[in-house]
């Protein structure tokens, strides 16, 4: 079993709609951060989250550290959002980020 | 704006041509990561330096090297590159003691 799971794999959705995307976890955290990377692109580190929730535009993402679970939500969703979204957590003990598998949004027009 | 740069973007090289990648970053940030990533997998952390001390992952090949000659830039160097090591290469850094990491845009090496 993978220490960091996303769910969906693959989610494609119609513009406007509401999107989650959700990561859970097995070990011990310091903070967990949530990226975007567009096909062949570099990564962009949306939010950082060690407790409850952060908003950023339509995005928003919360943490439950006794659940070891995390979403990401994007509110009335386009096109241009569409791209891969990354779980990744920092362990307690060292620098490593663990890595989730990633969730491909597609938002069609 | 403070941020992480990676030169070049694309970049080709032969099968067995010593390439080098270089990132600079203007954050003052003392920890530096180079990762590789394939397509559609995650990306893999090659090393990393605190500072100055460099810090090499158990599974790095060999032929994988870097270098740090200031805190500002951070050189990977791929001594010679097979087939097998085309991929993206992403150059992140952070501060120590804060967990939050700055990712450059990345350079995605062709091996031909």
């Amino acid at each position: 079993k993978n220490e960091v799971e996303q769910s969906p794999q693959n989610l494609t959705a119609q513009e406007g709609e509401f999107i989650t995307i959700n990561c859970s976890y097995s070990v011990g955290i310091s903070a967990l951060h949530w990226l975007q990377q567009h096909p062949g692109g570099g990564i962009v580190s949306l939010f950082m989250l060690s407790s409850g929730k952060k908003k950023h535009g339509r995005l928003i993402a919360t943490i439950n550290i006794q659940e070891k679970h995390s979403s990401l939500h994007i509110t009335a969703s386009h096109p241009r959002d569409s791209a891969v979204y990354i779980c990744a957590v920092r362990m307690d003990s060292n620098y490593q980020l663990i890595w989730g598998a990633g969730t491909k949004l597609i938002i069609k027009p | 704006d403070a941020m992480v740069i990676q030169n070049p973007r694309y970049q080709v090289t032969q099968f067995g041509k010593p390439v080098t990648l270089s990132c600079s970053q203007t954050l003052n940030h003392n920890v530096m990561y180079w990762y590789q990533q394939k397509s559609s997998q995650a990306p893999k952390l090659l090393f990393h330096y605190y500072d100055k001390d460099f810090n090499n992952e158990a599974d790095t090949p060999d032929n994988f090297q870097s270098r740090r000659p200031n805190t500002s830039f951070c050189f990977l160097d791929i001594r010679s590159p097979g087939l097998g090591d085309a991929a993206m290469y992403l150059c992140a850094t952070s501060r120590d003691g804060t967990p939050r990491r700055y990712f450059g845009p990345g350079t995605r090496l062709t091996v031909t």
